[in-house]
């Protein structure tokens, strides 16, 4: 079955600067990648996704990369905030089928030092 | 988000009770989907219903049950709690969309069993 790899557990980075989350995942019929934010005392939510014919995908501050040769995706957040304090998870899912699930990686607590 | 809901909240119970734990959904989705978030191993899938009658075990269905009882409902049971069951356990709802599915997810149960 599919297994997802996320580095780093922990991330702290001064205000302003960029972060990055990398995961790896090892069934190469995966073509979903969902990356969700989780705010202290609430549930994940997706934050920003992207699909196996894309190589990038850019939203505002944050922006996805996939590399489906080395089967690795990385979330990119730049000009870092205090609000992008959070845990942060990606995930990996085959989809289309009635049988797919969201796998998901071990978490990245990122905290933005002021 | 308000229009997945979860209760209780917190729950602290001792071991060798039964207790349920309940989600509810507005959003009309047909899938529903039970989480355990524990620290370092991100999101595990106990289980998950495609729709009402369809019930399939995750990775980690072993001393839980649950119950779809309406489109809009989905329980999680623990039969006989024990202590290596404590974690905090999210539900979430996704739409058969026949492409990659967005989980919207509750705001979580923290379990506590002593």
């Amino acid at each position: 079955g599919e297994n997802v790899e996320q580095h780093p557990s922990t991330l702290s980075v001064q205000e302003g600067d960029s972060a990055v989350i990398k995961c790896t995942y090892s069934d190469s019929a995966s073509n979903y990648f969902p990356w969700y934010k989780q705010e202290l005392g609430k549930g994940p939510q997706l934050i920003i996704d992207i699909r196996s014919n894309v190589g990038e995908k850019k939203d505002q501050r944050i922006a996805v990369t996939l590399n489906k040769t080395a089967k690795h995706f990385s979330l990119h957040i730049t000009e870092t905030q205090p609000e992008d304090s959070a845990v942060y998870f990606c995930a990996a899912s085959t989809g289309y089928s009635s049988a797919s699930k969201i796998i998901f990686g071990s978490g990245t607590r990122l905290s933005i030092r002021p | 988000d308000a229009d997945v809901t979860q209760t209780p909240r917190n729950r602290i119970t001792k071991t060798g009770k039964r207790i349920m734990l309940e989600c509810s959904q507005t959003k009309g989705h047909d899938r529903m989907y039970w989480y355990r978030q524990d620290p370092g191993l991100g999101l595990r899938l106990i289980y998950y219903s495609f729709d009402v009658k369809d019930i399939n075990k995750g990775e980690i269905s072993d001393g839980y049950s649950v119950s779809r009882q309406a489109q809009a409902k989905f329980s999680l049971s623990l039969e006989s709690a024990i202590p290596n069951q404590t974690a905090l356990y999210f539900c979430a709802t996704s739409q058969n969309s026949g492409s990659q599915e967005t989980q919207y997810f509750g705001p979580g149960t923290r379990l506590l069993v002593l």
